[in-house]
């Protein structure tokens, strides 16, 4: 099966410019998750999906961190102004739902990672 | 939410098992232990993950101790390729039936030839 996919791979942007990152899950997978990695960190959960809903946004930085997936499927991660401290790998992953609980372990794709100057 | 601690890095010869160890003391009865790992630019991967049995897979084994306060992960034969960080995770906040993974900071393996 076809991996999760992201672009752009890299961006480089300055502070106070806008970004948005692309992500196509698995087919089928109703979980969504955005993930951001700083350097020598591990991945820290930014927002979750299921299906079209969000599930947990608690971690996301909503007076510049917006994130949307459309009809369930795709899924845009925008970052409006950006700030020095947003320079980050950001990760998409997606899994599955076996019954009334998600089972299935989480696929991510390889990220884009983005340098704020 | 059950936190992990792991060491932060290790070695391990090329060919031998390597062992990592994760110390999960507050995981509550139905929370699972996952292990994935992350090459450099790359991802994470899903590795396996268990509930109190071992497990095994054609990746690795998962032993978790009976009072389920802390497991180690095995790689058989460690290979070059096999040089990642490492991380233990502990499944937590199962919200509107969706899994939550929270990730610490991992163990960095290192296979030497």
């Amino acid at each position: 099966e076809a991996g999760v996919a992201q672009s752009p791979r890299y961006k480089i942007i300055e502070k106070r410019q806008s970004v948005a990152f692309w992500c196509n899950p698995i087919s089928g997978h109703a979980t969504l998750y955005w993930y951001q990695q700083i350097l020598g960190q591990g991945p820290k959960l930014l927002i979750q999906f299921q299906n079209n809903g969000v599930v947990d946004d608690s971690q996301l930085p909503k007076d510049r961190f917006s994130a949307e997936r459309l009809k369930g499927v795709d899924s845009t991660l925008k970052i409006q102004p950006a700030k020095l401290e947003d320079s980050a790998v950001y990760l998409c992953a997606s899994s599955s739902v076996w019954g009334a609980q998600v089972r299935g372990p989480l696929h991510f794709g390889n990220g884009t990672r983005l340098t704020v100057t | 939410d059950a936190k992990t601690t792991q060491p932060p890095s290790m070695d391990c010869a090329e060919g031998r098992a390597a062992n990592l160890p994760c110390n999960h003391s507050t995981i509550s009865g139905n929370e699972y232990v996952y292990w994935y790992r992350q090459i450099h630019s790359q991802g994470p991967q899903y590795i396996i993950h268990g509930l109190k049995n071992n497990e095994t897979n054609e990746m690795a084994s998962l032993i978790i101790t009976e009072d389920r306060k802390s497991s180690t992960l095995i790689l058989p034969h460690a290979t070059l390729r096999d040089t990642a960080v490492y991380y233990c995770i502990v499944r937590v906040a199962v919200v509107q039936g969706a899994q939550k993974l929270v990730f610490g900071q991992g163990t960095r393996l290192t296979i030497n030839p």
